[in-house]
């Protein structure tokens, strides 16, 4: 089985400044790590995720995350946040010969101008 | 694009009333999953199907049982639903095989039970 802990329940970040989120996954299997993103009052939209080779994985709208298998975490970044960036951000993991995700509780994003 | 729909965007429902939430996918996949969804807890897994008339249970799947009649559609039903159910729940799907990689997830149910 695996779990996720996400280390940050709520981050406030003024707009234009650099933004990181960090997720640390427990698992006995190999992996493959997600980051999901919720806008208000929408469903879960896949910003990134990393199944193999390099540990650096580019996403959509700028962000990106590191794989660390030595302190298993998959933290995300953005250099520079814009205030449509507010959101709640899901850091998940499977097994990779499973289907079942693992999620974390949840990080809420406020941008402020 | 795949598309996963849910039957109800919002639901009211009164404690000890029979609730089902429908979720179709229309991409073939084999595996589907329901979540709930709730504040400081994130996305917990309630049960999911790994195929047609296939069933197990996920993480919490008290108070819940499912169907999978047809590949396309996967049923939560809330037998006799209670307060403590009052959540946003989530459908997801996958197909089996290598390459495919994330769930796609469909626009979520918030039901309240009074």
């Amino acid at each position: 089985a695996q779990s996720v802990t996400q280390l940050d329940s709520q981050v406030p970040v003024f707009e234009e400044a650099p933004v990181e989120l960090r997720c640390n996954y427990s698992s006995s299997v190999s992996v493959y790590l997600f980051w999901y993103v919720q806008y208000p009052n929408q469903g879960l939209q896949l910003l990134l995720k990393y199944l193999s080779g390099s540990t650096l994985v580019k996403g959509i709208n700028g962000f990106e995350a590191e794989f660390n298998k030595s302190q298993t975490s998959f933290h995300l970044r953005k250099p520079s946040v814009h205030i449509s960036d507010t959101a709640e951000y899901f850091c998940a993991v499977r097994g990779s010969n499973d289907y079942k995700l693992s999620f974390g509780a949840g990080t809420t994003v406020t941008v402020r101008a | 694009d795949v598309k996963v729909t849910q039957s109800s965007r919002y639901l009211v429902k009164r404690t000890g009333e029979k609730v089902f939430l429908e979720c179709v996918q229309d991409m073939d996949h084999e595996n589907m999953f329901w979540y709930r969804q709730d504040p400081g807890l994130g996305l917990r897994l309630i049960y999911f199907s790994y195929d047609v008339k296939m069933k197990e249970k996920g993480d919490i799947p008290e108070g819940y049982s499912v169907s999978r009649e047809k590949k396309e559609r996967f049923s939560l039903i809330l037998e006799s639903a209670s307060t403590n159910q009052t959540s946003m729940y989530l459908c997801a799907s996958i197909p089996s095989g290598s390459g495919h990689n994330e769930q796609f997830f469909g626009p979520g149910t918030r039901l309240t039970v009074l």
